[in-house]
């Protein structure tokens, strides 16, 4: 199985400040077709995983365009342009090219 | 809009069974699949298995091999997860979604919790 690699937590951000959370995979996620099936969720305490972004940079409806991904091969990262009181929680990354689709530990991200 | 709407909370005792269901909505039921993934308490999430909609086909986690099961029902868009044999660390939330593979979830459940106490 691939192994999906996160740093536990992210550096503390003031409020309005740039973040950015890393991810790396222990293979390269480019799929047979083309496409490389690397996503991210954010999780808020108590709550399910909302979906972000879909093949490492696309963002889902309704997703505010603060957040953006990026990377290729093995490397990836979530960037959010300025982070709001609302963006505090859990974020993982998740590979779906090679099945079965496997979970980055998540990232905490707080707020200074 | 798509929804996933998942059954309540659920208390079992070890060596047991649960059947949790997944009723979905807004969307053409046989043209994605469904996958389930766990989530213990304070931890990451772990993937279970898949079911294919449109045929039934499933494909399981090696771990659950043997006392997993996921159904469907077309009439109600309804998919079934069954855990038996139920185990201690088998305590976690446990969430469906919707899956369109390959690619990962695009929908989630609200999650249902599962306590597996003697």
């Amino acid at each position: 199985d691939i192994v999906m690699t996160q740093p536990p937590l992210s550096s503390p951000v003031t409020l309005g400040q740039p973040a950015s959370i890393s991810c790396r995979s222990s293979r390269s996620l480019v799929h047979s077709d083309g496409d490389t099936y690397l996503s991210w969720v954010q999780q808020r305490p108590g709550q399910p995983p909302r979906p972000l972004i879909y093949k490492i940079s696309n963002r889902f409806s309704g997703v505010p365009d603060r957040f953006s991904g990026s990377g290729a091969g093995t490397e990836f990262t979530l960037k959010i342009s300025r982070v709001e009181a609302e963006d505090v929680g859990v974020y993982y990354c998740i590979q779906a090219t090679q099945f079965p689709p496997t979970f980055g530990q998540g990232t905490r991200l707080d707020i200074k | 809009q798509v929804q996933l709407v998942q059954s309540g909370s659920e208390m079992g005792k070890p060596g047991a069974s649960v059947k949790v269901s997944c009723k979905t909505s807004g969307y053409t039921f046989t043209n994605y699949g469904i996958s389930w993934v766990r989530q213990a308490p304070g931890q990451g999430f772990e993937w279970m298995g898949w079911i294919a909609v449109y045929n039934g086909h499933t494909d399981y986690e090696r771990k659950f091999q043997g006392r997993l099961s996921m159904t469907i029902d077309r009439p109600t868009t309804t998919v079934y997860m069954e855990l038996r044999s139920l185990r201690l660390d088998d305590t976690a939330v446990y969430y469906c979604a919707r899956v369109r593979r390959p690619g990962g979830p695009d929908t989630w459940g609200q999650g249902t919790l599962i306590t597996v106490s003697s």
